[in-house]
Order: structure tokens, then sequence, then C-alpha cells
């Protein structure tokens, strides 16, 4: 079904340390992912996709990873900085359906100095 | 290059009334969706524009209703607001049915107060 998170997880980084967020996402005939960050009264900001053809994709400081037999997909972000404290959230679209998002239940990264 | 634009950025309203929400899509985009977002919560699919005809629809009731216009821009109406419409309403414009199609951007949103 679709995802209702009501409780956030927090992960809790060092500024410098690599961070990873992982997201189990729901239905086996999705196609293509998108990680997104928002920040605290903003709309949800693109980071990067990947489809599901592919098992990894990196952008500029970031990488996402897809493992289709159990349905995760984790977003690693290196040298995490302030700047990154954000809820981080993975959506999935359906393959064949229109262009709708299914969003997870998000994280809560948290950057200390 | 225009990102997507919402307005307005705050409204209150009380139980009863009617709003209108209103989104200018990112320079070059066909497409536009609208999501509701309750705090602390993801993002859930209301429905989505596609050439001024709704392409799909979340599972919302007939009192959201919405309408797309030639220029791509596109307003969402919510009739007898109840308290539990609370939340920050986000308009997310894509390319239609080129390629990445499937890559949404997101305005600032709506946050709309039902008292």
């Amino acid at each position: 079904g679709e995802s209702v998170g009501l409780h956030l997880p927090t992960l809790s980084v060092q500024e410098g340390d690599n961070s990873i967020i992982n997201c189990a996402y729901s239905n086996s005939a999705s196609d293509y992912f998108i990680w997104y960050k928002q920040e605290s009264g903003k709309g949800p900001q693109f980071i990067i996709d990947i489809r599901s053809n592919m098992d990894k994709r990196q952008g500029q400081r970031v990488t996402v990873l897809l493992n289709k037999t159990v349905k995760h997909l984790s977003l690693q972000i290196a040298a995490t900085q302030p700047g990154d404290s954000a809820v981080y959230f993975c959506a999935e679209n359906i393959s064949g359906g229109y262009n709708k998002l299914i969003f997870g239940a998000g994280t809560r990264l948290a950057v200390h100095p | 290059e225009t990102g997507v634009t919402q307005s307005p950025t705050h409204l209150i309203k009380t139980r009863g009334q009617q709003v209108t929400l209103r989104c200018s899509s990112q320079s070059g985009h066909n497409t536009v969706s609208w999501y509701q977002q309750a705090l602390g919560q993801g993002p859930q699919f209301i429905f989505q524009y596609y050439r001024e005809e709704e392409n799909g629809r979340g599972n919302f009731p007939p009192r959201f209703s919405g309408l797309q216009f030639p220029n791509y821009s596109s307003e969402l109406n919510v009739n007898a607001l109840e308290l539990d419409d609370s939340a920050l309403y986000l308009c997310a414009s894509s390319l239609g049915m080129e390629r990445d199609y499937k890559k949404q951007f997101f305005g600032p949103g709506t946050r709309l107060t039902v008292l």
C-alpha cells in the first residue's frame, strides 16, 4: 500500500562522515525511483534518480543503490555537511501507469559539527 | 530557467469554506501533479494534469478538483473544507511524455490551515 509515516526515523552523523539513508519500496512493478531532500518549510528538492535497469548511479557527493531483489533503495552522501540536514524521501513510480510518485515515510538527517 | 512557483504561500480558512491554490509549472514542462503533505508524512498524490486533462487521480474525494490552463499552469480547488485538509499542498511539474518525463520538480508549497 502507500506509505504513511507517522514517526520519522532520524539519522545523526558527524560533519565529514558518510551518511547512508535506506528505503524499502512497496511495489515490484516500480521502474523508476527518486530521492528528494526537504528542508523545513520548503518543497521537496530533487537529488538523484535511478531507473530499474540500473543498480547504481552517482551524482555529486551522492550515490543511489537499488536492490530489486529485496525492494531496497539507499542514498549515500559523502562527506556530510551541515547543509545536508533535512528530511530525505525516496519515491517510486510504477511502470505502465501515469506519472504518479509514491513516497516513503522519510528519514531525518541531523548533521552535528 | 524558471522553477515551479505556487501561490499563496500560506492560507487560513474555516471549515466549510472553499479554497483555490495556484501553480506555475517549470519552463517547458507540460504536466502538473498535485500532492498533499500532512505534518510528519510523505506527500500523497492527489491528481495529475496533462494537456489540460486529468491524467490520473489518487484516493481523494471529488471535492478536490483541478484545472490546467493552456500555458500549463494549474489550480487546485478544495470545496467544503475539513479540519483534516490542513496540510502543505505541493505542485510538481514534469515533461509529460518526453524523455525523463517521470522526473518531477516540486514547488515550495502552499501551507493551508483549516480552523
